[in-house]
């Protein structure tokens, strides 16, 4: 299997563009974490789905985030109008049957807004 | 709000060197996760311990949950500079809707 695969790898856009970033997750996952990490706060949990529907967007930091899984091999993470405090490095992850199974992160994404 | 809290927060040792970083909270863990970040890289998965006073070994490294499950600790027996990275303890809680908590991490450096 490849793994979780996310594009792009990296992004440099300026502040107000729209950004979108892709994930497939690993055949056979029923779960799909999105995460953002920096240096500040930590590897944070943005949202999470359980067979295509979203179960916990909690973690979503305001309306500008939005995410999709509009089938089960493909997810988005959205981000409209893009500000610089946006700049991290985005993780989508996925596992089988949840809580306790291993997640598989993919390798990031690296957002920089200007 | 910080969940998790991991000690220390930095840590840089000689190779050969033992060690140990701790992950704790204030709540009971439903189970709970330790991962490994590499620079540039996403977390990989190292064990999952889910009873209390449970202990796991994986080469060198041994971990432990609390008798409470409210903490943990990870310990390398002689550190070697493969072993650097970012280490991270992730949280489960059934109990309230399946969330996922990860610690605020232990940045290890292993100098040859």
């Amino acid at each position: 299997d490849a793994g979780v695969i996310q594009s792009p790898r990296h992004e440099v856009t300026e502040m107000g563009q729209e950004v979108t970033l892709r994930c497939k997750p690993i055949s056979g996952h029923d779960y799909l974490f999105w995460y953002r990490q920096t240096m500040m706060r930590g590897l944070e949990l943005l949202i999470y789905f359980n067979n295509n529907v979203p179960i916990d967007d909690s973690g979503m930091p305001e309306d500008r985030f939005s995410a999709k899984m509009p089938n089960a091999s493909f997810s988005t993470l959205k981000i409209q109008p893009s500000e610089p405090r946006d700049s991290a490095v985005y993780f989508c992850a996925s596992s089988s049957l949840g809580l306790e199974e291993t997640q598989y992160f993919g390798p990031g994404t690296r957002l920089l807004v200007l | 709000t910080q969940l998790l809290e991991q000690s220390p927060q930095f840590l840089s040792i000689q190779e050969g060197e033992n060690l140990t970083v701790y992950c704790n909270s204030s709540s009971v863990f439903s189970s709970l996760q330790w991962y490994r970040q590499e620079p540039g890289e996403g977390p990989v998965l190292l064990v999952t311990v889910v009873t209390g006073g449970e202990v796991k070994k994986l080469k060198r490294l041994t971990f432990q949950f609390g008798d409470a499950r409210k903490d943990s600790s990870l310990h390398i027996t002689a550190a070697q500079p493969g072993d650097t990275g970012l280490y991270l303890c992730l949280k489960g809680e059934r109990n309230t809707g399946n969330q996922f908590y990860f610690g605020t991490g232990t940045s290890l450096t292993v100098i040859p």
